[in-house]
């Protein structure tokens, strides 16, 4: 069945350093892919998303482009910011009359001032 | 417009129990999926219901089951809890108006539920 890993955290940076955050995905066809983040005790926000191969999402300074020859959606960001420490999730979703999301386990990134 | 609400927040109980949760979706949307969150298994789709009939199930047992209602506010239930049971549980509602193809999913705050 489809599947997405992720790079185990936690990510432990320095503010202004440059992050990236591993995810692969396993899915047959041709998947839509997002970056969830969780802050602490909040629910799950969409950072951002690409639904075909070589579409690059951004938003708020993050990055990621969906490579389908390395089944890849790499999270990047230039200069993190203390405000950034969250869970961030990598998912997909593959068609069908349904919602349903598939879910990497999630990487907790933490920015030391 | 007022996001997607979950009731309660925080809830502990003991084994054999059983628990029932709420969430209340954006106003306007008609699906609504529910994911537990757990350290070791990551969020993980439990099932998601549009239109008042179930569309869609992962794979838990029957113990853990739901509905939603006419006005498109969804509850879950669970029966007999067991102590791997405990978790976030985060309801996610979407327009959809056709149910025929993926609208962007808002999450609410969660249930954290403690299974002692």
């Amino acid at each position: 069945g489809d599947s997405v890993t992720q790079m185990e955290g936690p990510v432990t940076l320095s503010e202004e350093a440059f992050l990236t955050i591993n995810c692969t995905y396993t899915a047959t066809g041709y998947p839509s892919l997002f970056w969830y983040v969780q802050y602490p005790g909040e629910g799950l926000q969409l950072l951002l998303k690409a639904t075909k191969a070589d579409d690059k999402g951004s938003n708020k300074g993050f990055e990621a482009t969906y490579r389908k020859e390395t089944t890849s959606f790499h999270l990047e960001k230039g200069s993190v910011q203390v405000s950034d420490s969250a869970v961030y999730f990598c998912a997909l979703f593959n068609g069908g009359a349904t919602n349903k999301l598939i879910f990497g386990t999630g990487t907790l990134l933490a920015v030391q001032p | 417009k007022a996001g997607v609400t979950q009731t309660p927040r925080y809830l502990i109980k003991t084994r054999g129990q059983q628990v029932t949760l709420s969430c209340s979706p954006i106003s306007g949307h008609r699906s609504v999926s529910w994911y537990q969150q757990t350290p070791g298994q990551g969020l993980q789709f439990l099932f998601e219901y549009f239109s008042e009939t179930q569309r869609n199930k992962g794979n838990f047992p029957g113990r853990f089951s739901g509905r939603q209602f006419s006005n498109s506010r969804s509850e879950m239930n669970v029966s007999t809890l067991e102590l791997g049971d405990s978790a976030l549980y985060l309801c996610a509602s979407s327009f959809d108006p056709s149910g025929s193809s993926y609208n962007e999913q808002f999450f609410g705050p969660g249930t954290r539920l403690t299974v002692l």
